[in-house]
C-alpha cells in the first residue's frame, strides 16, 4: 500500500516570496491534516479536512496561509507571503476515522527554509 | 484541553526495557491515549492506542491505570534503532484542533 505522498520535499525561498506544498494522502483515507513541526518541538495542527470540507482551521495564520482538498483527495497548502518564522518542515497526514481514535499515517515532510 | 507531560530525555542501552511514561491529568471520559515515534527527517509513525487497563501489539505494551491520568509505554529489549522521539497524545472522538495534540515527546537515545 502507498504511504502519503508530499512534494517537494524541501524548498528555500527568500521572506515575502510565495511557496506552495503538495500532498496526496492514502487511498481512500476521507481525513486530511497538514501539520507545522518547527525544530525540536512537536509537530502542530494547522488544519484538518473531511473530504474536501474544512473540519478545523483555528490554528492556520490565514493572514499568510491557506489549503484546499479539491474533489477530497490530493491538498495543496500555500504560504504567501512567506516569513522567517515559517521555516519548518510541513507535515501531511491522512486517517480512515475523522474521530481522531484512530491511525494518522504521516509522509515524510516538506521542509521550508525561508531566507 | 488534555494536555500530556513527558520527561525530556531518556537514555537506554540495547536490549534493556524501556519504560516511557506519560501525564494526562486532565484527560476526559472519551479520550483515546496514542504513542508515536519520530525518526529525524521522517514523519511520526503509530505506535499504539489505548482506552484503558492493557494493550499490546507487536511492538509494544501499553498501560493505563484506572483512573487513566497517565500511562507507560513498554518497550520489549530495545535496540539501537528504536533511537528516536515518542509522543504521547491524548484524543477525543470529535473533530478539532485541541485533539491530537503534540507535546514536545521525549527523546529515547538507546546506546551500544
Amino acid at each position: 500500500e502507498a504511504g502519503v505522498a508530499q512534494s517537494p520535499r524541501y524548498k528555500i525561498i527568500e521572506k515575502r516570496q510565495s511557496v506552495a506544498f503538495w500532498c496526496n494522502p492514502i487511498s481512500g483515507h476521507a481525513t486530511l491534516y497538514w501539520y507545522q513541526q518547527i525544530l525540536g518541538q512537536g509537530p502542530k495542527l494547522l488544519i484538518q479536512f473531511q473530504n474536501n470540507g474544512v473540519v478545523d482551521d483555528s490554528q492556520l495564520p490565514k493572514d499568510r496561509f491557506s489549503a484546499e482538498r479539491l474533489k477530497g483527495v490530493d491538498s495543496t497548502l500555500k504560504i504567501q507571503p512567506a516569513k522567517l518564522e515559517d521555516s519548518a518542515v510541513y507535515l501531511c497526514a491522512s486517517s480512515l476515522r475523522r474521530d481522531n481514535t484512530g491511525e494518522l499515517f504521516f509522509g515524510e515532510g516538506s521542509r521550508l527554509t525561508v531566507l | 484541553l488534555a494536555k500530556t507531560t513527558q520527561p525530556i530525555s531518556m537514555d537506554s542501552y540495547e536490549g534493556q526495557e524501556v519504560n516511557i511514561t506519560c501525564s494526562h491529568n486532565n484527560i476526559a471520559t472519551n479520550d483515546y491515549i496514542t504513542w508515536y515515534q519520530q525518526f529525524p527527517s521522517q514523519g511520526p509513525r503509530f505506535i499504539i492506542q489505548g482506552y484503558k487497563t492493557k494493550v499490546t501489539n507487536e511492538v509494544a505494551s501499553l498501560f493505563i491505570p484506572a483512573d487513566r491520568k497517565s500511562s507507560t509505554l513498554s518497550l520489549p529489549r530495545v535496540s539501537l534503532s528504536d533511537t528516536a522521539v515518542y509522543y504521547c497524545l491524548v484524543g477525543t472522538p470529535q473533530g478539532g484542533s485541541e485533539k491530537l495534540v503534540f507535546g514536545k515527546g521525549m527523546k529515547l537515545t538507546v546506546n551500544p
